[in-house]
């Protein structure tokens, strides 16, 4: 399967936890977003990458959270010290540069915060 | 702060039936804009995209939307959904400057057979 891959696909945490997610883009999409989606809204932007630089990070985003992306590959966002409103779906979306837009999301990571 | 409006939260029509889903936005400058749909169990995938030119646009699957810069609107439409049309569709924008989305609630269509 070459489509974008996230890992976990479920993570269940006590809250005041740390957690980490993982996302494999395409290989040839060097811009990426994550993003995050509850139970009846659609995804809300959290922060987006070209190659390996965070250029835009979503001003609602509490210090909490935070993304890498080394070398321009795959990319992880960590929440420390989660809460319960942090239980969500997390989606991450890659595509290949400014001509197209077209962004292809990967499964998601489902965090429930207990 | 951009907003995407979809009103139809929930759509039940019977095969064959057209479709029309309403997306209304809240973007003053150039915009693209976008159509995505998520298959029960499946990831988001495009449906169709508006960068510039014919406001008229066709995606995949016999979809279309129309693009009215006056109205702000960009609808989705089909003329005679099938049973394999039962998804979630969300309306997506992009402002020229920055590099956010912003998506729309989303509209659940059930289609009975």
């Amino acid at each position: 399967d070459t489509g974008v891959s996230q890992d976990p696909r479920h993570k269940i945490t006590k809250r005041g936890q740390n957690v980490t997610f993982r996302c494999d883009p395409i290989s040839e999409h060097n811009r990426l977003y994550w993003y995050r989606q509850t139970l009846g809204q659609g995804p809300e932007f959290l922060t987006y990458f070209q190659n390996e630089a965070q250029l835009e990070k979503s001003r609602l985003l509490s210090d909490r959270f935070s993304a890498e992306r080394p070398k321009g590959s795959f990319s992880t966002l960590e929440i420390q010290r989660t809460e319960q409103g942090d239980s969500a779906m997390y989606l991450c979306a890659s595509f290949r540069g400014a001509d197209s837009y077209e962004q292809y999301f990967g499964p998601g990571t489902r965090l429930t915060v207990t | 702060a951009q907003s995407v409006s979809q009103h139809n939260h929930h759509v039940i029509l019977s095969e064959a039936a057209s479709l029309e889903l309403g997306c209304n936005y809240s973007y003053g400058g150039t915009v693209n804009l976008f159509w995505y749909v998520q298959y029960p169990g499946q990831h988001l995938q495009l449906l169709l995209k508006y960068f510039s030119g014919d406001p008229l646009v066709k995606g995949i699957k016999g979809f279309e939307a129309e693009f009215i810069k006056s109205k702000f609107s960009f609808n989705l439409r089909k003329p005679s959904v099938q049973w394999s049309d039962t998804a979630e569709y969300f309306c997506a924008v992009k402002p020229n400057t920055g590099n956010q989305f912003y998506f729309g609630t989303g509209t659940s269509l059930t289609v009975i057979p």
